[in-house]
């Protein structure tokens, strides 16, 4: 069945480091992929999104491109911030509007 | 608008209790869905909703019951509460958006609830 499968955490950086965190999905088809972010004691809210293969979902310094060929939705930001530190989840949509989320990779920065 | 709304933020039950978690949103969105967050496994969908009046279930539906009766609410009812339920549970709404029909979901703050 479709899946996400995404790093393991947690991922420690300190300021103005450069952020990767993987994610690979398997699906029947294409469908759209998601990064969304949970801050402590929040609900998920969504961070990028990318509907088509070779589209760059972009959103507060953070880009992910979707890319058929590694079936890969990386997450980057160049400069991380303090207030970036959360957990991040990628998620890929399985029929319609069901979406099927990876573990989540929880994110420390350190100033 | 206040979005995707849950009540309560906390609850403690005992074995074998039951009770409801409610659920709202203001944005006239067709999709509703209950998902548990469990440390390292992610969000599992538990049941879902299309429309009013049309429910299904999810990856994890036992021991869970809903109704979507409005647009607006999707409660989530819990039958006999056991210790595997001890979990986070977030409600989400969706809508097809763009060309594409890409469905992103609009998320509440959560419900934590601990079962004893």
């Amino acid at each position: 069945g479709d899946s996400v499968t995404q790093m393991e955490g947690p991922v420690t950086l300190s300021e103005e480091a450069f952020l990767t965190i993987n994610c690979t999905y398997t699906a029947t088809g294409y469908p759209s992929l998601f990064w969304y972010v949970q801050y402590p004691g929040e609900g998920l809210q969504l961070l990028l999104k990318a509907t088509k293969a070779d589209d760059k979902g972009s959103n507060k310094g953070f880009e992910a491109t979707y890319r058929k060929e590694t079936t890969s939705f990386h997450l980057e930001k160049g400069s991380v911030q303090v207030s970036d530190s959360a957990v991040y989840f990628c998620a890929g949509e399985t029929g319609g509007f069901k979406t099927i989320f990876g573990a989540g990779t929880r994110l420390f920065v350190k100033a | 608008n206040a979005g995707v709304t849950q009540t309560p933020k906390f609850q403690v039950l005992k074995t074998g209790q039951s009770m409801t978690l409610q659920c709202a949103q203001d944005m006239n969105h067709e999709y509703m869905s209950w998902y548990r967050q469990d440390p390292g496994m992610g969000l599992r969908l538990i049941h879902y909703s299309v429309g009013a009046g049309i429910t299904d279930q999810g990856e994890v539906p036992n021991g869970y019951n809903v109704s979507r009766s409005t647009t607006e609410d999707f409660p989530l009812r819990l039958l006999s509460a056991a210790p595997s339920q001890t979990s986070v549970y977030f409600c989400a709404s969706s809508y097809a958006s763009g060309s594409a029909s890409s469905y992103e979901q609009y998320f509440g703050p959560g419900t934590r609830l601990t079962v004893t």
